[in-house]
C-alpha cells in the first residue's frame, strides 16, 4: 500500500501564479483533508472533500479551492499567490468511520 | 482553535520512559483523544487514540483520567528517532482534525 502520495515534492512559483497540488490518499479512504503549514507552525485546516464535495472549510480565502474526483484523489488550487502562501502544503486521507487519519510527505511551495 | 494545552517542549534520556502531558479540559462525552508526531520536515503520522480507557499499541501507552480532562503519552525507551514534535488533539470521529502548538521531544543521548 502506498499510502497517500502527493505530488510534486517541491514547487517554486513566482507571486500573482497559479498552483495545482496534487493528493493520491491511502487504498480504501474516501476522504480527503489539505493543511498549509508554515515554518514552525503547526498544520492549520484548509478544507476537507468527502464524495466529491467540499464538507468542511477552515478560515483560508476563496483563492483557495479544490477538487475530488470519482476515484477519491484530490487537488487543492491556489490563485493569485501571495509570498504569505510558502509553507509545506499536507494533504491526508480517513475512511467514513473516521478513523486515524494518514498524511502524505507533503509538497513545499516557495512564491517569490 | 485546539482544544488541548501542552508544554512547549520537553527532554528525555535516550532508553527511558518519554511521559508527554496533555490537558483538556473542555472535551465533550463524544469526543477522542488522538495523538500524532511530526518528524522534521515530514508530514504528521498517527501514534494511538481513545475515548475513555488506557490504549496501548506498538508504538506507545495512552493513560486518560477518568474525568478525561488530561492525558499522558508514553514512549516506554525512547531512542533518538523519537524527536519530534507531539500533538494531542481532541476530536469527534468524523471532525476534522485541528493542531495545536504541541510538545517539541528531544531525546538525549
Amino acid at each position: 500500500d502506498a499510502g497517500v502520495t502527493q505530488s510534486p515534492t517541491h514547487l517554486i512559483k513566482t507571486r500573482g501564479q497559479q498552483v495545482t497540488l496534487r493528493c493520491s490518499p491511502k487504498s480504501g479512504h474516501d476522504t480527503v483533508s489539505w493543511y498549509q503549514q508554515a515554518l514552525g507552525q503547526g498544520p492549520q485546516f484548509i478544507f476537507q472533500y468527502y464524495e466529491e464535495e467540499e464538507r468542511q472549510r477552515g478560515n483560508f480565502p476563496d483563492r483557495f479551492s479544490g477538487h475530488q474526483f470519482p476515484n477519491y484523489s484530490s487537488e487543492l488550487n491556489v490563485n493569485a499567490l501571495l509570498l504569505g502562501d510558502s509553507a509545506l502544503y499536507l494533504c491526508a486521507s480517513s475512511d467514513r468511520a473516521g478513523t486515524e487519519a494518514f498524511f502524505g510527505q507533503g509538497t513545499r511551495l516557495t512564491v517569490v | 482553535d485546539a482544544k488541548t494545552t501542552q508544554p512547549p517542549s520537553m527532554d528525555c534520556a535516550e532508553g527511558r520512559a518519554a511521559n508527554l502531558p496533555c490537558n483538556h479540559s473542555t472535551i465533550s462525552g463524544n469526543e477522542y483523544v488522538y495523538w500524532y508526531r511530526q518528524i522534521h520536515s515530514q508530514g504528521p503520522q498517527y501514534i494511538i487514540h481513545g475515548l475513555k480507557n488506557n490504549e496501548t499499541n506498538e508504538m506507545a501507552s495512552l493513560i486518560i483520567t477518568e474525568d478525561r480532562k488530561s492525558s499522558t503519552l508514553i514512549l516506554p525507551h525512547a531512542t533518538l528517532r523519537d524527536t519530534a514534535v507531539y500533538y494531542c488533539i481532541v476530536v469527534r470521529r468524523d471532525d476534522k482534525i485541528i493542531f495545536g502548538k504541541g510538545t517539541r521531544l528531544h531525546i538525549l543521548p
